[in-house]
């Protein structure tokens, strides 16, 4: 299994709803991150877990509440989110921290709309 | 900190013809420098990557690109392009042994038949 699984595809979530994006990988990676994708503009990393640790938040609003729960499984909790919150939200992994000349290999992404 | 530039934000380009997409980078330390590809509502897949060693790394697609240290660049190459290379192509630094990857503004990169 060579593949990042995102679910759900697509989502749209009211201003005041609670919902998770779920990530899974079975590579035995140990580094998982999640990116930011707005329309027309590049990835900007958000977090980056390391051993089922976070080890960076790039400041990200507590709006955004990541959680890996094993080494296999990357969750963000959404919670009040904002119509600019919308954007196409990557998770990625690689080999380890520190080992970035692995690449990484990124999901297909959770498309989400904020109503 | 490492940064990256895209200069170009869409390159058109008929079929069967060669591309060049461009890219330079700036960081004080040495680095690991990425080319992904983007197809619509899609991830991203690694195209090559630039490690150490030979400055020519070809990749998947018949893509290659040419690690030029003195002009700070890595810029993308394909002989001969299809409608299907359409794409957004993002190029990508990371510090040796960092763990960070930052991305390129992007190209667009749209072929005509």
């Amino acid at each position: 299994d060579t593949e990042v699984t995102q679910t759900p595809k697509h989502l749209v979530m009211g201003m005041t709803n609670k919902k998770s994006l779920k990530c899974e990988q079975h590579m035995g990676h140990r580094a998982m991150y999640w990116y930011k994708q707005k329309a027309k503009k590049p990835p900007e990393l958000m977090f980056v877990y390391s051993y089922e640790k976070l080890s960076i938040n790039e400041s990200v609003p507590s709006r955004f509440s990541p959680e890996c729960p094993n080494s296999s499984l990357l969750n963000l909790h959404l919670h009040a989110l904002q119509p600019e919150d919308s954007a196409l939200y990557l998770c990625a992994s690689s080999q380890g921290m520190g080992l970035s000349s692995y690449g990484y290999t990124f999901g297909s992404g959770t498309r989400l709309t904020v109503v | 900190a490492q940064s990256v530039t895209q200069l170009d934000s869409q390159v058109p380009v008929f079929e069967e013809a060669p591309v060049e997409l461009r890219c330079n980078y700036s960081s004080s330390v040495s680095v690991y420098l990425f080319w992904y590809v983007q197809y619509p509502n899609q991830g991203l897949q690694l195209l090559l990557k630039y490690l150490s060693g030979s400055t020519l790394v070809k990749g998947i697609n018949g893509f290659e690109a040419e690690f030029n240290k003195s002009q700070t660049s890595f810029h993308l190459r394909k002989p001969s392009v299809h409608i299907s290379d359409t794409a957004e192509y993002f190029c990508a630094v990371s510090q040796e042994y960092g763990n960070k990857l930052v991305f390129g503004a992007g190209t667009i990169l749209r072929v005509k038949s």
